[in-house]
């Protein structure tokens, strides 16, 4: 598609489930990133992939949080034993990495999750 | 941690130019400057990105300082529509840390 897409837009959820959001990135884009939002917070970083390499996974806050991304194209987050600060925005962003240059991302419009 | 500073919050009148800086002061020699905004309840836009010289686009006007340690992102003529959380940040390759921004209020 033309820009990155995320599903579900929305997601209400019980304390203890577990969630899965899907990241479909811009075509071709080798780069992809996962951040969260919390009400009122900045971004904080998640996760990186690129390409075929080992992902960057040093802001995933718990071993709670993991991501895959196969094919190197779609990436799904998933979030176990859902916890209340768990809540959050959680944004996906592509990008096509020119290592000679600039790196623009392009983000989606975010996955909604809200844990009871 | 951001390695830019941005002030927490601005207004500027509709119509008139917003000029809203950021300090980069440990700035590489190969780290591009991007700045990015958010508005209410969407994933952050990009708006422009500069290495040395100042650029142009259809959204804004980036200027960079000679010793690169400061810039300044100009918005021309500014409506209701840009206001937004506006992030200034420093990087070269992938790793993008988003720091606070700054808030424009954009007022009629």
């Amino acid at each position: 598609g033309a820009g990155v897409s995320q599903s579900p837009s929305n997601k209400v959820t019980e304390k203890g489930k577990d969630v899965e959001l899907r990241c479909d990135p811009i075509s071709g884009h080798t780069a992809l990133y996962w951040y969260r939002q919390s009400l009122g917070q900045g971004l904080e970083f998640l996760i990186y992939f690129q390409g075929n390499s080992a992902p960057d996974k040093s802001g995933l806050p718990s071993d709670r949080f993991s991501a895959e991304r196969t094919g190197g194209s779609v990436s799904t987050l998933t979030i176990q034993r859902t916890q209340q600060e768990d809540s959050a925005v959680y944004l996906c962003a592509s990008s096509l990495i020119r290592y000679s240059g600039a790196n623009v991302l392009t983000f989606g419009a975010g996955s909604r999750l809200t844990v009871l | 941690d951001a390695k830019t500073t941005q002030p927490p919050s601005m207004d500027c009148a509709e119509g008139r130019a917003a000029n809203l800086p950021c300090n980069h002061s440990t700035i590489s020699g190969n780290e591009y400057v991007y700045w990015y905004r958010q508005i209410h309840s969407q994933g952050p836009q990009y708006i422009i990105h500069g290495l040395k010289n100042n650029e142009t686009n259809e959204m804004a006007s980036l200027i960079i300082t000679e010793d690169r340690k400061s810039s300044t992102l100009i918005l021309p003529h500014a409506t209701l529509r840009d206001t937004a959380v506006y992030y200034c940040i420093v990087t070269y390759g992938q790793n993008f840390v988003f720091g606070p921004g700054t808030r424009l209020s954009v007022l009629p």
